[in-house]
Formats: C-alpha cells, sequence, structure tokens
C-alpha cells in the first residue's frame, strides 16, 4: 500500500525566487491538504484540494498557490520567496466518500525548504 | 487566544508509567479530533482519532474526549524510551477543510 510520497525532500532557494512542491497522495486517496509546519510548532494549514478544486483556504497570502490533477497528485507554489516561508512543507492525504468523510488524514514525509 | 492549546512540556516519565498529555480547544463546532506523534525530524503520524464523548482504547493508547469541556486528552500506558516523541492535538470541523493544530507537548520517557 503505497503511502503519502512528496519531493523533493530537501530544497534551497534565494529570497524572491519561486518554488514548486509535489505529492502524490496515498493509494485510493483523492483529497490533498497543504501544511507549513515551522520550527517547533504545530502544522497551519494552507489549503485543501479535491476533485481538482481548492475547497478551503487558510490564513496564507496568494503567494500560496497550488493545483490537483486528474490522478489526485498535487503541486504547492510559492511565489515572491521570503525568508519566513523556511518551514517544513507537508503534504496530507484523505478520502471523502459520497455518503460519509473520513476525516483522517496522513501526512507524507514532508518537504524541507530553506530560503537566503 | 490560540485555537487549540496544548503544553509544551517537556513532560517527563519513568519507562513503564502512564503518560498523560492534554489539549483544549476553543472552537465549539469541532467534531472531529486527533493525536499525532511526531519524532524529530520526521513527519506527523496518526495515532488516533475520536469523535464521540467518551473514551477509545487502542492498544497501549486512550484517547478521552469531552465536548462540553472542550477537552481531549491521550493517555500513553506502560510508556516505553520509543514513545518519546512530540504529540500533537489537531482539531477539525466536520466538513474535514482544514486540521488546526497545537504546538505539541514534548514527551520523554527514561528508562
Amino acid at each position: 500500500d503505497a503511502g503519502v510520497t512528496q519531493s523533493p525532500t530537501h530544497l534551497i532557494k534565494t529570497r524572491g525566487q519561486q518554488v514548486t512542491l509535489r505529492c502524490s497522495p496515498k493509494s485510493g486517496h483523492d483529497t490533498v491538504s497543504w501544511y507549513q509546519q515551522a520550527l517547533g510548532q504545530g502544522p497551519q494549514f494552507i489549503f485543501q484540494y479535491y476533485e481538482e478544486e481548492e475547497r478551503q483556504r487558510g490564513n496564507f497570502p496568494d503567494r500560496f498557490s497550488g493545483h490537483q490533477f486528474p490522478n489526485y497528485s498535487s503541486e504547492l507554489n510559492v511565489n515572491a520567496l521570503l525568508l519566513g516561508d523556511s518551514a517544513l512543507y507537508l503534504c496530507a492525504s484523505s478520502l471523502v466518500y459520497l455518503a460519509r468523510s473520513s476525516y483522517e488524514q496522513y501526512f507524507g514525509p514532508g518537504t524541507r525548504l530553506t530560503v537566503t | 487566544q490560540k485555537e487549540v492549546e496544548q503544553n509544551s512540556g517537556p513532560l517527563s516519565v519513568p519507562e513503564g508509567a502512564i503518560a498523560s498529555l492534554n489539549c483544549t480547544y476553543s472552537d465549539r463546532v469541532s467534531q472531529s479530533f486527533f493525536w499525532y506523534r511526531q519524532y524529530s525530524g520526521k513527519s506527523p503520524e496518526l495515532i488516533m482519532s475520536i469523535y464521540s464523548n467518551g473514551d477509545k482504547e487502542d492498544g497501549r493508547f486512550t484517547a478521552q474526549l469531552n465536548k462540553a469541556s472542550q477537552y481531549v486528552s491521550l493517555l500513553i500506558r506502560d510508556s516505553q524510551p520509543s514513545d518519546s516523541a512530540t504529540y500533537l492535538c489537531a482539531v477539525s470541523s466536520n466538513n474535514n477543510n482544514d486540521m488546526r493544530f497545537g504546538a505539541g507537548t514534548r514527551l520523554t520517557v527514561k528508562p
């Protein structure tokens, strides 16, 4: 059973650059959520994608954008990087049933982004 | 007031003891509650989910939920050194569009 995968594992970017992070959900899952985790903090919700649309968004600026593909994989894009964007970016997948929602989300290994 | 609050710890217990981790939340419409374990440098791993008031047991772990008090806890029985990690409490509304996390409690189990 393939779990959630993310790429790349680590990334170093310069302030002002743009970055794209990728996520493939757990086998059978159709919903992808993205989180940002700063050192010593809990993950913060960025947004969630289902059926290739953004369902909900957390308190993050428009510099953060995303996409979901027909195969349920997803990308997180961050433009005009700031030093404060340095964090662990986590992707979590879940499955939404038609009749009942499954609330459990499973995390990938994360992408460690460092902005210098 | 933070949406989800946890004692940051560190919480230190001897091997074989019961570790008790607590979490309070502010949004009364919250319906889904989760405990994740996160080892240093790793991603969060789901341990327990609980949706109804009362206790839910899974092996050495017991989650307790009290919606009236807006309180959720995790008990770890027979604590092992391998349980040493940060435990994250997460809360979601019924539509599961987002999860709100506490900052985590760092647990150390001493041999």
